[in-house]
Order: structure tokens, then sequence, then C-alpha cells
């Protein structure tokens, strides 16, 4: 079980949209559609802003929003903002009730 | 309002074993519709999952960890705690329980404890 890939970094300016690539295997990504995605800001815990590949939990804003290409999942935002600075991880249903997660991304808000 | 709070040692000597509980409050443990799990994280690194655990009792563990790891559920006190035996300095990280839905076929965490930093030094 070998942790999902992310980019170390993107940046963006305010009101522009960036994307984060999760990268896995058949056995994770590929294989269920069921990646989540959690902001972390220095010093707190996780917070989930999408799962189930797509699906944002109340209160998550619609600017946030995700999708999968084959074992590729990917996370958008758009319009962004400097509160949206943060680390960015996804997360993927591995089979027999185990997850991985991906190196995480820093993203900037330039 | 659900609440999870990790509590345990914040220094472990090398080859010991790191022993955390998490307690739920605003909810019970012992539902259907989830797991209860620790993640971890080494300072300046990304996440990592170490296992989950059902209220009958059921466990799941990240399979590089599996060897070293126990997690076991206590329902009349509404916790459930990590061991992970023979520590090393690569131990040392912020310490997550986490609720993690399982309802409907989802797998995510919806509900983090704030964290707990465990150190491994001698």
């Amino acid at each position: 079980q070998s942790a999902l890939t992310q980019p170390a970094s993107v940046s963006g300016s305010p009101g522009q949209s960036i994307t984060i690539s999760c990268t896995g295997t058949s056995s994770d990504v590929g294989n269920y559609n069921l990646v989540s995605w959690y902001q972390q800001h220095p010093g707190k815990a996780p917070k989930v802003m999408i799962y189930e590949g797509s699906k944002r939990p109340s209160g998550i804003s619609n600017r946030f929003s995700g999708s999968k290409s084959g074992n590729t999942a990917s996370l958008t935002i758009s319009g962004l903002q400097a509160e949206d600075e943060a680390d960015y991880y996804c997360c993927s249903y591995a089979g027999s009730s185990t997850v991985v997660f991906g190196g995480g991304t820093k993203l900037t808000v330039l | 309002q659900l609440q999870l709070q990790e509590s345990g040692p914040g220094l472990v000597k090398p080859s010991e074993t790191l022993s955390l509980t998490c307690t739920v409050s605003g909810g019970s443990i012992s539902s259907n519709n989830y797991y209860w799990g620790w993640i971890r994280q080494p300072p300046g690194k990304g996440l990592e999952w170490i296992g989950s655990i059902y209220y009958s009792g059921s466990t799941y563990y990240n399979p590089s960890l599996k060897s070293r790891v126990t997690i076991s559920v206590d329902t009349s006190k509404n916790q459930f705690s990590l061991k992970l035996s023979s520590v090393t300095a690569a131990d040392t990280a912020v310490y997550y329980c986490a609720r993690r839905v399982v309802a409907t076929g989802n797998h995510y965490f919806d509900y983090w404890g704030q964290g707990t930093l465990v150190t491994v030094s001698s």
C-alpha cells in the first residue's frame, strides 16, 4: 500500500482556479469512486472538503469540486481566496476496509 | 456536536509502547455507520492512516504498521485506544483520532480530534 502521489505545491492568484491531482493505482483510486479531500491549516486538524469523489459536505463552498479519471483524482478550487491557502490531502479507499492518503500539496495564494 | 479528544503521554522512550486514548463525546461510539480510527502526521510531513475499529471490535490496520499496532474499543466509556509497540524516532508525530463514515459504502473522515504530539526520545 503506497501513498498516493500529489504535487508538492501549487499556487494561484486570488480569483483564479487551481487543480490538485492525486494519482494512485488500479487497486485504490482507479478501482473505487471513494476519494476524499482534506484541507489542513497550520496547527489544525484536517477538514473534509470532498467525499465520494465529488460530493461536498454541508457547509463546504461550491468553489470546491472533485473529479476522477482512471487512476487520477483531482480537486479543483475556483475563485481562489486567501483563506484557501493550506495543505490539501487526498485519501482513497483501498479495499478490505483500508484507506491510503496522498503525500499532500501546499497551496499558496499569491 | 460530536467531539473527539486524544489523551496520553507526550514522550515515549525508544523500544517502548506508545499508548493513546480517544474519548468521544456528543455521540455514541456504538453506531452501525462509523469506524473509529487513528491517523498520524510526522512533523512537517503528510498524513498516514494507522488503523480503524468498529464498535463490535473488528479492526483494520495499515499493512505497513500492522505488526506493531493494536486498536481496541471500550463502548462503556465511549473510548477507543491505540497501542504502537517498539517505537523509534520515526514514530514521532502528531496523532489524530477521527470518525470514519462507512455508511452507504462511503469511507471518509468527518470528525477529527485536535491531535496530540508524541515524541519518541530517551
